[in-house]
């Protein structure tokens, strides 16, 4: 099946830096990708939608200048937590819609812890 | 977001029993789809539902769309220690590009 990676599996940082997770669609082409956000013991909430050659679209809630996405390839989507703070330590999961009936295929995930 | 309603939100249970948790919502799905969640990891897909009133098995793993659209259950045989884990419902709406909306996950212990 179709395959999604993501880098880093983890990352720690300082508060106030920046860190790029990247997600990455192996063996297919994915026009649309989404950024999931997920924290202890909760359910994937859904950050934003990452479109290749446009804006990304958030929800609501999500604040689009600290959670860079962009989308610059068919196979890669980018994203920056900007200035990051504790509270944005969480899990962070992609995923990419698949050619046939299969709607999603997800990542393995990005855990960010922000001290 | 929206979340779905899941429940039960945990289940102990003894290895051999079979295991039963479902999904309810106030919108209309068109695909239901049930993923399992090991820790440290992404969601794993189980099964994919498709039609109202479909019934689709997986090994021991069977899941069921609601004839009304607003609900789905999934129902595991005979569970075995690897069962273990967080299992989320997850809607998709017409419409929408595939994206998914999340129930709050079940999580299943099994015991020994």
């Amino acid at each position: 099946g179709a395959v999604v990676s993501q880098h880093p599996s983890r990352v720690i940082c300082k508060s106030g830096t920046s860190v790029k997770i990247e997600c990455r669609s192996l063996d297919f082409q994915a026009t649309t990708m989404f950024w999931y956000r997920q924290f202890p013991k909760q359910s994937l909430m859904l950050m934003a939608t990452s479109n290749e050659g446009s804006k990304a679209t958030y929800e609501q809630g999500v604040e689009k200048d600290k959670f860079l996405i962009n989308h610059a390839s068919l196979t890669l989507s980018t994203l920056t937590v900007t200035s990051a703070h504790p509270e944005d330590s969480s899990f962070y999961i992609c995923s990419a819609p698949g050619a046939g009936r299969e709607t999603q295929y997800f990542g393995p995930g990005t855990r960010l812890l922000v001290l | 977001g929206q979340q779905l309603n899941q429940s039960p939100q945990s289940m102990f249970i003894q290895e051999g029993e079979d295991v039963s948790m479902n999904c309810t919502s106030s919108s209309i799905f068109n695909t239901w789809l049930w993923y399992k969640q090991d820790p440290g990891e992404g969601p794993v897909l189980l099964i994919a539902l498709y039609k109202a009133g479909e019934l689709t098995s997986n090994g021991r793993l069977t899941a069921q769309f609601g004839i009304t659209r607003k609900d789905s259950f999934l129902n595991i045989s005979a569970s075995i220690p690897s069962d273990v884990g967080i299992y989320f419902c997850a809607g998709q709406l017409s419409g929408s590009a595939r994206q998914l909306t999340f129930g709050s996950g079940t999580q299943l212990t099994v015991l020994p």
